[in-house]
C-alpha cells in the first residue's frame, strides 16, 4: 500500500503547548497535504506543501517536508482546545489519486 | 454557501439490497472523489472523477460504481452491499485537475450493512 503513516497515533498536550506530528510515506510524491477532522465530521484542508518546498507556514501551522526521508511534520504552535481533532497527511504519487495516512488524534487539555 | 452535500447521512440496510449515496457540490468543481474511512485504516479512495463523464478507480473500487453525468453530482452506487462495506463514506470535490489538491469534504454518510 502507498498509504502514509502518522506518528504518534495519539497525542495529548496542555493548552498553550506546541504539538508536533509526523507523516511518513513510501513513494515519491508531487505534493503533500495536511487535513484536520473533528470527530465524525468531514475533513478540512489545512495546508499543502509541494515536493520542491522544504517548509511552509500558515498562521499557527508549520509544515516541513523532507523528500529524501519521505517524511513530513506538522507543528501547531500555542495549541488551543479547539485544535482537538484528528490530523491526516495525504499524498498523490500518481497525480490523480490521493493516499491518506491513518491519522494522529490530538487532544488539547484546557 | 459553498458546500458538498451527501445523502443520506445515516443508512442501515441489508446484504444485497442496492443503494445509492448521493453527492452534490455547488462550487462548479471539476474534480470529485469518494472515500471510505475505517478505524485503523484511515481514508481510502474508492473512485474519482476528473470531469463530466470521466471516472477512474481509486485504491478500493471493488463492490462500488459511480457515474458523473452532471458536473455537480457524483453518486456512489452499491449494487449488492455486503457487511464489509459497512463504513463511513465521504465525498469530496476540488476546483479542477490543476487545483485538485485542496479538497472540500462532505459531512459523511455512515453506512451499516447487516
Amino acid at each position: 500500500s502507498q498509504q502514509g503513516e502518522e506518528d504518534p497515533q495519539a497525542l495529548s498536550i496542555q493548552e498553550g503547548e506546541n504539538a508536533t506530528m509526523n507523516c511518513s510515506y513510501k513513494t515519491s510524491i508531487n505534493n503533500l497535504q495536511w487535513y484536520r477532522q473533528n470527530s465524525g465530521r468531514g475533513l478540512v484542508h489545512l495546508i499543502l506543501i509541494r515536493s520542491n518546498e522544504r517548509e511552509k507556514h500558515s498562521g499557527r501551522l508549520r509544515v516541513t517536508l523532507d523528500t529524501s526521508k519521505k517524511s513530513s511534520s506538522l507543528l501547531i504552535t500555542a495549541s488551543r482546545a479547539a485544535d482537538t481533532a484528528s490530523y491526516f497527511c495525504a499524498t498523490d504519487p500518481t497525480g490523480n489519486q490521493f493516499y491518506f495516512g491513518t491519522g494522529t488524534s490530538l487532544t488539547v487539555i484546557p | 454557501e459553498a458546500q458538498v452535500t451527501q445523502n443520506p447521512r445515516y443508512l442501515i440496510t441489508v446484504t444485497g439490497k442496492k443503494l445509492t449515496v448521493t453527492c452534490s457540490q455547488n462550487m462548479n468543481h471539476e474534480y470529485m472523489s469518494w472515500y471510505r474511512q475505517d478505524p485503523g485504516l484511515g481514508l481510502r479512495q474508492i473512485y474519482y472523477s476528473m470531469n463530466v463523464e470521466v471516472t477512474d478507480k481509486g485504491d478500493v473500487p471493488e463492490g462500488y460504481k459511480v457515474s458523473r453525468k452532471e458536473k455537480r453530482n457524483f453518486p456512489l452506487i452499491l449494487e449488492s452491499p455486503s457487511p464489509n462495506q459497512t463504513s463511513l463514506y465521504f465525498c469530496a470535490s476540488s476546483l479542477s485537475a490543476t487545483h485538485r489538491y485542496e479538497q472540500y469534504f462532505g459531512p459523511g454518510t455512515r453506512l451499516t450493512v447487516t
